[in-house]
């Protein structure tokens, strides 16, 4: 079976400050990771994801997520974050033989002024 | 092109009822998942449907079920309601089964059972 620890449940942070939310998973076959995140009231929306190839994976709004097999993790970071960054983010592992997805507990990243 | 969409967005039920919630995939998307979000559990997979089958199930009671339409769109039906099913539940759809494909969500129907 497959886990996900997000050790971290909250991330205070000031307004342009670097970060990064840590995720670890645990498989005993080859994943695919991805990160989701979640506004209030609303659905997950994804972040990013790594399927193959260059283990740095970048998004649109500034996050990116390295991929480090040797040590299982998947950290996701921004190096300035802004106001409309808060929300909650889920780190999620699917093997490459299944389609459900294992989330992580979340962490709720707040960005203060 | 129009996201998933799910209806009712908030439901409120008493124990030992049932409830349907209901899925849109986006046009074109095959495959609906269903999953469950409860502060306690986070967020857990109950079950994914493909042209009508369920190919994939979690580890959920059989008061949890669901069906897929020959147009893609998909029920869940919770019955006997308990308050521990108090829950906002998510429908995720993508183009196929295969394990790289994206899965887009819905903004889920929060259900609150009384």
């Amino acid at each position: 079976a497959q886990s996900v620890t997000q050790l971290d449940s909250q991330v205070p942070v000031f307004e342009e400050a670097p970060v990064e939310l840590r995720c670890n998973y645990s498989s005993s076959v080859s994943v695919y990771l991805f990160w989701y995140v979640q506004y209030p009231n609303q659905g997950l929306q994804l972040l990013l994801k790594y399927l193959s190839g260059s283990t740095l994976v970048e998004s649109i709004n500034g996050f990116e997520a390295e991929f480090n097999k040797s040590q299982t993790s998947f950290h996701l970071r921004k190096p300035s974050v802004h106001i409309s960054d808060t929300a909650e983010y889920f780190c999620a592992v699917r093997d490459t033989g299944r389609r459900a997805l294992t989330f992580g507990s979340g962490t709720r990243l707040q960005v203060q002024p | 092109k129009a996201g998933v969409t799910q209806t009712p967005r908030y439901l409120i039920k008493t124990r030992g009822q049932q409830v349907t919630l209901s899925c849109s995939p986006i046009s074109g998307h095959r495959s609906v998942s269903w999953y469950q979000q409860t502060p306690g559990q986070g967020l857990q997979f109950l079950f994914e449907y493909f042209s009508e089958t369920q190919r994939n199930k979690g580890n959920f009671p059989g008061r949890f079920s669901g069906r897929q339409f020959s147009n893609s769109r998909s029920e869940m039906n919770v019955s006997t309601l308990e308050l521990g099913d108090s829950a906002l539940y998510l429908c995720a759809s993508s183009l196929a089964l295969a394990s790289y494909n994206e899965q887009f969500f819905g903004p889920g129907t929060r259900l609150t059972v009384l």
